[in-house]
């Protein structure tokens, strides 16, 4: 069964940075074809694609948003973190994490955290 | 303002029929890249319905189907139930941004 959970602060302050992490089980991200991506959702509106990795560390951001993102991962941990800089009131949004393959198919998602930016 | 193109609502009886159409471009659906749909139910996380334009994930009901000629994508749910009430959206790959895409969804209401 693969589960995936986003974890990190529900509540930052503007410029800061923000550090999420996908913690999943039920599959491996040294598994070939396997990826784990970001999404998130302002309230209200709707879903935008940020950020992918694979098995074989490809990266790939949202054109709009790269300069701000980073994503990595730690295969022995079951882990997947993506940090955004310089957080902003529009950034305020519920981010998934989803288990993904080369074909871009989100199969499996996290429940969503809600992150709000606000001084 | 997203990058494929997708009605803001819709609307049917029970029993209906309704399709939501997903409008992209050259660069995306247009390319041959692959069309999905999600289901996003109030307060949920969303739930894959359609992969591969045309494919149902093991539990999806047979009632929902999807399409992909040229630049556009539709899905279509038949014999419509008040569980559908919810907002879908179509993703695809676009090779000019390097990146996947979403339509701005669809809100079904069932009336």
């Amino acid at each position: 069964q693969i589960t995936l959970k986003e974890s990190g602060p529900t509540l930052v302050k503007p410029t800061q940075t923000l550090t999420l992490t996908c913690t999943f089980s039920g599959f491996s991200l040294s598994t070939s074809g396997v990826g784990v991506g970001w999404i998130r959702q302002p309230p209200g509106k709707a879903l935008e694609w940020l950020a992918l990795i694979y098995w074989d560390d490809d990266k790939r951001y949202s054109p709009s948003l790269k300069s701000r993102l980073t994503i990595t991962k730690d295969t022995s941990k079951n882990q997947v973190v993506l940090t955004m800089t310089n957080m902003d009131p529009v950034d305020t949004a519920t981010y998934y994490c989803s288990h993904t393959n080369i074909r871009g198919v989100l199969l499996y998602w996290g429940q969503g955290t809600l992150v709000t930016v606000s001084s | 303002q997203s990058v494929l193109t997708q009605p803001p609502s819709v609307s049917g009886a029970p029993g209906q029929r309704v399709t939501i159409s997903c409008t992209g471009s050259s660069s995306n659906i247009g390319a041959g890249y692959d069309v999905h749909w999600y289901q996003q139910l109030p307060g949920t996380a969303p739930k894959l319905l359609i992969y591969g334009n045309t494919n149902r994930p093991s539990g999806v009901p047979d009632r929902f189907s999807g399409s992909k000629s040229g630049t556009s994508a539709s899905l279509a749910i038949s014999g419509l139930q008040a569980e559908d009430e919810a907002d879908y959206y179509c993703q695809s790959y676009d090779s000019s941004l390097s990146g996947s895409v979403f339509g701005g969804g669809t809100k079904l209401t069932v009336l």
